[in-house]
């Protein structure tokens, strides 16, 4: 059964940095690319970042350089470092493993995700 | 990186059939058959409802279908049942090798 676990979250002063951890179970991370999602509260949801089973990353304009998507293979987990946290960067992360049929450009698992709260 | 545009609340009553629509550009719906669409619950994570514009998942109902012309994609769910209550959110795959959201659409079942 796959399952992803996210943890890591919670509250951060602005400028500060966390690591968020998405175990993974079922599936290979690796063999995989996979992708942050984000929920800011009340809001909807916006891709953060992605790690292509090659190793490639990409991000959206509103993380890049702050933000750094990295996996472990031995310990088939997804990370999110993110770094100059700001107020805008509180939402809800959420892991999610792409898709496993077709051109696999989809999320067909998520993690419950993990709060993060930017706030002094 | 601009967001895909829905609309923000669709409503029908039971039995009846809604669309919800997502209008991107050349560089992500109109680029690519890589269109999806998830179902999220309050304080639920989201649910994959249709892939690659029109594929349905095992286990979702085929009362949810999905279609796209030129830059717009849209998702029809058929005789509305009262659990489908729910935000429904469209991605595409982009030409950046990115994925994007729209900002999705908050369907009331009445």
């Amino acid at each position: 059964e796959v399952q992803l676990v996210e943890t890591g979250g919670g509250l951060i002063q602005p400028g500060g940095s966390l690591r968020l951890s998405c175990a993974a179970s079922g599936f290979t991370v690796s063999s995989n690319y996979m992708s942050w999602v984000r929920q800011a509260p009340g809001k909807g949801l916006e891709w953060v970042s992605v790690i292509y089973s090659g190793g490639s990353t990409y991000y959206a304009d509103s993380v890049k350089g702050r933000f750094t998507i990295s996996r472990d293979n031995s310990k088939n987990t997804l990370y999110l470092q993110m770094n100059s946290l700001r107020a805008e960067d509180t939402a809800v992360y959420y892991c999610a493993r792409r898709g496993f049929y077709g051109s696999g450009h989809y999320f067909d698992y998520w993690g419950q995700g993990t709060l993060v709260t930017v706030s002094s | 990186q601009s967001a895909l545009t829905q609309p923000a609340s669709v409503s029908g009553s039971p039995g009846q059939s809604i669309t919800i629509s997502c209008t991107g550009t050349s560089s992500d719906v109109g680029g690519y058959n890589y269109v999806s669409w998830y179902q999220q619950h309050p304080g639920k994570a989201p649910k994959l409802m249709i892939y690659d514009v029109s594929n349905r998942p095992s286990g979702v109902s085929n009362r949810f279908s999905g279609s796209k012309s030129g830059n717009t994609a849209s998702l029809t769910i058929s005789g509305l049942q009262a659990e489908d209550e729910a935000d429904y959110y469209c991605s595409s795959y982009t030409s950046s090798s990115t994925q994007v959201f729209g900002g999705g659409t908050k369907l009331t079942v009445l």
